[in-house]
């Protein structure tokens, strides 16, 4: 696979349940994101993770918990989710240059999530 | 706080016509603006960009402006081909952030063969 891949591409589940949304890039950068695509605000940035550690969180309830093991790899773990909490859920790469040009984020398929 | 606003929602060209999108941002500190197409069902790609050292920048059939000074940037999109029907993304960078990106509300483009 190349590219940034996203898993499951689908997912519905109830209010009680814990699931887990999984990125992984291929292409050797080091910077990650998490994003919430919905009618409402069509892109919006929940978490960034430079060289693993994360540095920006947009005030994102605390039901959804992100974790970077390794620059390759990313998670969004889910709890006690909301309806409103359905959407899109993208992930994103670049190669972040700290002080210096900015660069093209890539980005994953999505996880379609819909909350019963 | 930081903002970016995307005008039209939807835009409605006949083939062969251009098209423009404007967006204007609030933070006077962003320095980066890139444009995304996202065709349905499918994931957002970069199609260009500009840095706020440049006041245009043209890949063939697509262009961007930016006017620092108004805090406003364009797409404009010439010689509309039918494979141009997307919805079209800008955003801005927030302050010297090299990754922090706040996106438009997208437009829907739509170009009638």
């Amino acid at each position: 696979e190349t590219g940034v891949t996203q898993t499951p591409r689908h997912l519905v589940m109830g209010m009680t349940n814990k699931k887990s949304l999984k990125c992984e890039q291929h292409l050797g950068h080091n910077a990650m994101y998490w994003y919430k695509q919905s009618a409402k605000k069509p892109l919006e940035l929940m978490f960034v993770y430079s060289l693993e550690e994360r540095v920006e969180n947009n005030s994102v309830p605390s039901r959804f918990s992100p974790e970077c093991p390794n620059s390759s790899h990313l998670f969004l773990h889910l709890h006690t989710l909301q309806p409103e909490d359905s959407a899109l859920y993208l992930c994103a790469s670049s190669q972040d240059q700290m002080g210096a040009s900015y660069n093209e984020q890539f980005f994953g398929p999505g996880t379609r999530l819909t909350v019963l | 706080g930081e903002n970016v606003e995307q005008h039209p929602s939807t835009l409605s060209v006949q083939e062969g016509d251009s098209a423009v999108i404007k967006c204007t941002y609030s933070d006077s500190a962003s320095n980066y603006f890139p444009w995304y197409k996202q065709e349905l069902g499918k994931r957002p790609q970069l199609i260009i960009d500009i840095r706020s050292n440049v006041g245009e920048k043209k890949d063939q059939r697509i262009a961007v402006t930016l006017n620092k000074t108004a805090k406003h940037f364009s797409l404009h999109i010439t010689e509309t081909q039918p494979e141009d029907s997307a919805v079209y993304f800008c955003a801005a960078s927030i302050g010297d952030s090299s990754y922090k990106l706040i996106f438009g509300s997208g437009t829907r483009l739509l170009v009638r063969p």
